[in-house]
């Protein structure tokens, strides 16, 4: 079951600079989209979510960008903190059929000081 | 801020023991829900739970899995016979908002290693 796929397991990204995380999905019919973040032997913590009748949502210094067309979301951080550092699973909601999110294997953000 | 909280952060137990694992979810959420994640993979749903029923299960949730509230603020979730699969992390998570039941939050997840 690959509908929600992250293809860089790991990205590394200097302080005060852009992080740029990448989510591509295959079922059309997700409603939601949501970035989670999550610290070692800690739970994945909610972030930001965005409906798929937008193509932006933007909280403080997270923005999550949405291409329909494309099946495509990505996730941007400005600046870049050191606090940043952890790993981002992108997630997806059906409104249809059940209530389960459906996640990405995720990418490990390192944020060089 | 109100979180999920889970117990045992860390459990060990033989194959075809049973384990609880127990969570407590935030105190004015009604959905509630079970995920894992076997180390290097996804996580993975496993059930959700409201007005004291299953309403959804994934294919991983078989007869060796069990939910349960036993009383207004703990959410357990059994496992029989536990095999050396079962081993992974697992994330209890709730939901206040019938509108909005894509906001799930997560707990800290408890460890089980199945030996």
């Amino acid at each position: 079951d690959q509908q929600v796929k992250q293809n860089s397991p790991s990205l590394s990204v200097q302080e005060g600079r852009i992080s740029i995380l990448n989510c591509d999905y295959t079922n059309s019919m997700f409603d939601y989209f949501l970035w989670y973040k999550k610290y070692p032997a800690e739970g994945p913590t909610f972030l930001i979510s965005i409906s798929s009748i937008k193509d932006k949502n933007e909280d403080g210094r997270f923005t999550v960008f949405l291409n329909k067309s494309a099946k495509h979301l990505s996730l941007h951080i400005v600046p870049s903190q050191p606090g940043d550092s952890a790993v981002y699973f992108c997630a997806a909601y059906s409104n249809f059929g059940n209530e389960k999110l459906t996640f990405g294997t995720g990418t490990r953000l390192t944020i060089i000081p | 801020e109100p979180e999920v909280t889970q117990t045992p952060s860390h459990q060990v137990t033989q194959m075809g023991q049973e384990v609880i694992l127990r969570c407590v979810p935030i105190s004015n959420h009604l959905y509630f829900y079970w995920y894992r994640q076997i180390l290097g993979q996804k996580v993975e749903f496993l059930v959700s739970f409201y007005n004291n029923e299953i309403s959804e299960k994934s294919e991983i949730f078989d007869d060796q899995f069990s939910v349960e509230r036993p009383d207004g603020s703990n959410f357990t979730l059994k496992i029989r016979s536990t095999k050396l699969e079962d081993s992974a992390m697992y994330f209890c998570a709730s939901s206040d908002n019938r509108q909005a039941l894509y906001e799930q939050y997560f707990g800290p997840g408890t460890r089980l290693t199945v030996t």
